[in-house]
């Protein structure tokens, strides 16, 4: 069972900060963390993926907790083109989406 | 990352044929994916295919249904055969690059069976 857990839905507004949430309480060690989205009509895109340390690129970071519990992507300045479900998948060799995270961003 | 293509990018099909999508990447890869998304729904994978060997398929799906080709590093085809309605769905191919497992997705094909 590859199950994470993520809210439904969020909302922020533009330019600020964005904390995404999803819980992995079952992760096993070898099992790295990886987040996509998708926007509206579009094929999903990676974003960034991390195994226990924290993790940055030009897109988003990654915070991943100590016990691997649980792990927080993070958009410095959410624009309204980061408006997507997002999806934290624990990423065995296949990916197994689950509902994920839809992110609405106001003006 | 990789580049991916896929044909047709929309088909309006009629039910009891069968319709055949292309995937095509700009780079060898080993791992090829194809997802099934339903309207409304999230992503489901269908099977995984490598070059040279037969594909995987994970559960609730056969290969009768779904035949999938994958003749070179580059290429790879799924058939949706015999279709009805609750076929109608974006079909989506994706491509394994890394050592980490990260996946690069086609733009989908959507599909609408009538």
């Amino acid at each position: 069972d590859a199950k994470t857990t993520q809210p439904n839905s969020m909302e922020s507004n533009e330019e600020e900060p964005v904390h995404l949430p999803c819980n992995h309480s079952t992760i096993s060690g070898t099992d790295y963390i990886h987040w996509y989205r998708q926007l509206p009509s579009q094929g999903p895109e990676y974003v960034i993926h991390g195994l226990t340390s924290n993790v940055n690129n030009r897109m988003a970071s990654l915070a991943i907790a100590e016990d691997r519990k649980s792990s927080t992507l993070i958009l410095h300045r959410a624009t309204l083109r980061d408006a997507a479900v997002y999806y934290c998948i624990r990423n065995r060799g296949k990916l197994i989406f689950g509902q994920g995270t839809e992110l609405s961003v106001k003006p | 990352s990789a580049v991916i293509s896929q044909k047709p990018s929309r088909d309006i099909c009629q039910r009891g044929t069968s319709l055949t999508i292309q995937c095509q990447v700009d780079s060898q890869v080993t791992m090829m994916f194809w997802y099934r998304q339903q309207p409304g729904q999230s992503l489901t994978l269908i099977a995984t295919a490598n070059q040279g060997s037969e594909a995987t398929y994970e559960s609730g799906f056969v290969i009768d249904k779904f035949p999938i080709s994958r003749p070179n590093l580059t290429f790879s085809t799924l058939t949706v055969s015999n279709m009805s309605p609750e076929d109608s769905s974006i079909y989506l191919c994706s491509v394994e690059t890394g050592h980490s497992y990260e996946q690069y997705f086609g733009p989908g094909t959507r599909l609408t069976v009538t």
